[in-house]
């Protein structure tokens, strides 16, 4: 059972243009989302994240907005820039309550190309 | 300052044969967490060290899984009779533990590719 989705495996964006990335979730005690950007051969780096009781989350080029109601979140990135280009993954936790955990679930990626 | 280090950073084995994979966290983190990728696949828990605390082991995918946590420091992922599907990248991540105080960013190593021949 996915409970983290990202449907687009990859997308192709050009240099300056917006990239959106999408992932839906299904578990709604997820209180806290996040987004890793992954290199090939290293580890993923985190990247920005968004708690539940926000709807936007903005740091330098990148926004992550959460719309709980839809169990959706984009990270948009604005300008995009050819050094953009790797696999992103969204992921999801909790952090509060008696079910918290500090376990990361993660989406597939999504392999972003941006075009100079 | 130096960031959490995984060895081997390759390797391959033979089907039906242990091997053990080691994480090196980031000094000072008590919390450290193994996962996994395959082919295709996102990032898949497996298990989570939290200081003196019982391991949280509701991630590994069957018995011939197991990790360990020496010191509080290094920690060593055992795959034992190992099978064509373990083949994966293994990645090992560490963060502080900040109780009560919200997310405790975890920090993740290059990781280890395993292939199962």
């Amino acid at each position: 059972d996915q409970q983290v989705k990202q449907n687009s495996p990859s997308l192709s964006v050009q240099e300056g243009r917006i990239s959106i990335l999408n992932c839906d979730y299904t578990n709604s005690m997820f209180d806290y989302f996040l987004w890793y950007k992954k290199y090939p051969a290293e580890g993923p780096t985190f990247l920005i994240s968004i708690s539940s009781i926000k709807d936007k989350n903005e740091d330098g080029r990148f926004t992550v907005f959460l719309n709980k109601s839809a169990k959706h979140l984009s990270l948009h990135i604005v300008p995009s820039q050819p050094g953009d280009s790797a696999v992103y993954f969204c992921a999801a936790t909790i952090i509060r309550g008696g079910g918290a955990t500090n376990k990361l679930i993660f989406g597939t990626g999504t392999l972003l190309a941006v075009q100079p | 300052g130096a960031g959490v280090s995984q060895s081997p950073s390759n390797k391959v084995t033979e089907k039906g044969k242990d091997v053990e994979l080691r994480c090196d966290p980031i000094s000072g983190h008590t919390a450290l967490y193994w996962y996994r990728q395959s082919l295709g696949q996102g990032l898949e828990f497996l298990i989570y060290f939290q200081g003196n605390s019982a391991p949280d082991k509701s991630g590994l995918p069957s018995d011939r899984f197991s990790a360990e946590r020496t010191g509080g420091s290094v920690s060593t992922l055992t795959i034992q009779r190992t099978q064509q599907e373990d083949s994966a990248v293994y990645l090992c991540a560490s963060s502080l533990d900040l109780a009560g105080l919200g997310y405790n960013e975890q920090f993740f190593g290059p990781g280890t590719r395993l292939t199962v021949l």
